[in-house]
């Protein structure tokens, strides 16, 4: 089955700087990567996804890149900002079947 | 998007019994996914449930434990059986909406099994 590594597992970066959150999976079948935010008590909040049949996408300050050759894609914030802090998760699944979750990745934003 | 609800929000339950717990969608969806996360951990799929069939269980998951009912196209039940401390965790239910056909998660049942 499909299994989904996320890395690192902890960021910190100044206010201003970009981070980086990167994800591997198994599956070559996998086409649909989603990545989703999850601030403390609250439910996972998507927000990028991206399909298997193009390589990049940018809503604002997020952007979403995929390599489905080496089976890894990465979530890119630019100019964060200290209420970009949480737990980042990435996810893959083969089309509407289960998604499967990376272990998360908590970034600090510091003022 | 979808909007999707969860009843209830949070519980304190004693070991041995049982709850169910309720997620209601606004839209009609096919499939309705009900995930696990406990505390400061990932999401892990319990099972998949379709209108008109049985759930489909992952790996560790037992109907038994676990019943999922599906009477509906916007609406799902999960009950969580005979729990244990160990139970203790958020229960998400989650559906694929939207043109983009993407992935939204309710809101969650914290639940606390002493």
């Amino acid at each position: 089955g499909e299994n989904v590594e996320q890395h690192p597992s902890t960021l910190s970066v100044q206010e201003g700087d970009s981070a980086v959150i990167k994800c591997t999976y198994s599956d070559s079948a996998s086409n649909y990567f989603p990545w989703y935010k999850q601030e403390l008590g609250k439910r996972p909040q998507l927000i990028i996804d991206i399909r298997s049949n193009v390589g990049e996408k940018k809503d604002q300050r997020i952007a979403v890149t995929l390599n489905k050759t080496a089976k890894h894609f990465s979530l890119h914030i630019t100019e964060t900002q200290p209420e970009d802090s949480a737990v980042y998760f990435c996810a893959a699944s083969i089309d509407t079947d289960k998604l499967i979750f990376g272990t998360g990745t908590r970034l600090q934003v510091f003022p | 998007s979808a909007v999707i609800s969860q009843k209830p929000s949070r519980d304190i339950c004693q070991r041995g019994t049982s709850l169910t717990i309720q997620c209601q969608v606004d839209s009609q969806v096919t499939m309705m996914f009900w995930y696990r996360q406990q505390p400061g951990q990932s999401l892990t799929l319990i099972a998949t449930a379709n209108q008109g069939s049985e759930a489909t269980y992952e790996s560790g998951f037992v109907i038994d434990k676990f019943p999922i009912s599906r009477p509906n196209l916007t609406f799902s039940t999960l009950t969580v059986s005979n729990m244990s401390p160990e139970d203790s965790s958020i229960y998400l239910c989650s559906v694929e909406a939207g043109q983009g056909a993407s992935r939204y998660f309710g809101p969650g049942t914290r639940l606390l099994v002493l």
